[in-house]
């Protein structure tokens, strides 16, 4: 079952902006994951919130949290040409229940 | 180097048959887990191993099979059974949360 559903599907911003995506989910968690998969690779792992954090920073890289809303956003603040990849949500539930991964946001970053 | 390696990256099977994808990893991690990727699509899981000589089916397990008689080794047989299994295959070893991705094998059916 696909828990996290990532909007937009497709993003396009000019290099030097921030770029946004967001991450609806279901069911409750432990904590959600944000990965980056460049085209035709395998995910890297970017940054893990826990389900009772609220942010979390790391580098150019800003993760909210709101569990009454069951929702995150990932923010990419002055995009490079190099960010150019999928980014795609994953979320944990208790115990030894698999991560659950999303269907993913493009963005494209114009230089 | 520590990682995950998946091969063949690429693979080409005819119709009917059955196919083996490789999985092995020296993390020393124990659990292991398989997603097929559509175009465009999210990661959706085939089977996981949490721990050796056991596994799990997950979302989409029919037509495939796997084995874990070893703690680096996770493969995956795609089998005839298997309607449509032109897809991008990754294979993954979880540490604690986190997963740590192979370089994906693209299986084309000809």
């Amino acid at each position: 079952s696909q828990q996290g559903e990532e909007d937009p599907q497709a993003l396009s911003i000019q290099e030097g902006e921030n770029a946004t995506m967001n991450c609806s989910y279901k069911t409750s968690i432990n904590n959600l994951q944000w990965y980056r998969q460049n085209s035709g690779r395998g995910l890297v792992h970017l940054i893990l919130i826990r389900s009772n954090e609220r942010e979390k920073h790391s580098g150019r890289l800003r993760v909210t949290l709101d569990t009454s809303k069951k929702s995150s956003s990932l923010l990419i603040t002055a995009s490079r040409a190099a960010d150019t990849a999928s980014y795609f949500c994953a979320t944990k539930g208790s115990g030894n229940t698999p991560l659950v991964f999303g269907k993913g946001t493009r963005l494209s970053v114009i230089a | 180097d520590g990682g995950i390696t998946q091969s063949p990256k690429y693979l080409f099977r005819k119709e009917g048959q059955n196919v083996t994808l490789s999985c092995e990893q020296n993390l020393n991690h124990d659990a292991m887990y398989w997603y097929r990727q559509d175009p465009g699509q999210g990661l959706r899981l085939i089977y996981y191993s949490q721990i050796v000589n056991d596994f799990q089916k997950g979302d989409i397990a029919e037509g495939y099979s796997v084995s874990r008689e070893k703690k680096e080794s996770f493969p995956l047989t795609v089998t005839s059974a298997q309607k449509n299994p032109t897809a991008f295959y990754l294979c993954a070893s979880h540490y604690y949360t986190e997963a740590f991705f192979g370089q994906g094998t693209r299986l084309t059916v000809v």
